[in-house]
């Protein structure tokens, strides 16, 4: 089975930092691009950042550029997400998806981890 | 950035009559050099992540039942569930992948009326 799982969501306070991680199994991981999503509560989807299948192009919104970092281990089957500097308006549940070819197609998602940035 | 409006916001249907919710980029999203409309639909039920129904604006994913469709070109497009049932409650979200960021509309709930 195709699955994906988040992990490392939590309370954070303001100007700190936290590692998301997403675990996939049940596919070839290495050879597919994955991307971050977000959603604050009650609102819509909001894409943050994308990676390449070898790590080597990566890609960010705008308002996460310079504070968030995506990454991967295809070894370890891993996708990552460090997160620093983090601000209130960074409070959200935070989604792996798996892409579609180089497209943003997102046939692919995990439950989601929420990540709360307050004092 | 593209930005993609969706209409309406919340929508009451009837089981068994057809849902239709409208979705407008600002810019088109048509690729004339492989001809496709890089535009796809998403339903979203309560307490769960995302769940691909639509991409290429009219291919439906695999399992996805028929009385979904997709349609449009260019800049407006169109999710049709031809006739509604309980399950489709839902928030719908449609997507344009033609460039990046991708972008979401800002989602249209669907109820049953």
């Amino acid at each position: 089975e195709v699955q994906l799982v988040e992990s490392g969501g939590g309370l954070v306070q303001p100007g700190g930092s936290l590692r998301l991680s997403c675990g996939a199994s049940g596919f070839t991981f290495s050879s597919y691009w994955m991307h971050w999503v977000r959603q604050a509560p009650g609102k819509g989807l909001i894409w943050v950042s994308r990676l390449n299948n070898d790590g080597s192009d990566t890609s960010y919104a705008d308002s996460v550029k310079g504070r968030f970092t995506i990454s991967r281990d295809n070894a370890k089957n891993t996708l990552f997400l460090q997160m620093n500097s983090l601000r209130a308006e960074d409070t959200a549940v935070y989604y792996c998806a798996r892409g579609r070819g180089m497209a943003t197609i997102l046939p692919v998602w995990g439950q989601g981890t929420l990540v709360s940035v307050s004092s | 950035d593209i930005v993609v409006t969706q209409s309406p916001d919340s929508l009451a249907v009837s089981l068994g009559e057809r849902a239709t919710i409208n979705c407008k980029s600002s810019q088109s999203v048509f690729s004339s050099s492989y001809n496709k409309n890089y535009l796809a639909w998403y339903q979203q039920k309560l307490g769960q992540p995302p769940e691909l129904l639509i991409y290429w604006a009219s291919t439906r994913e695999s399992g996805v039942p028929d009385r979904f469709s997709g349609s449009g070109s260019g800049t407006d497009f169109t999710l049709t569930i031809s006739s509604l049932q309980a399950e489709d409650v839902a928030v719908y979200y449609c997507q344009q992948y033609y460039s990046t960021p991708p972008t979401f509309g800002q989602g249209t709930k669907v109820e049953i009326k």
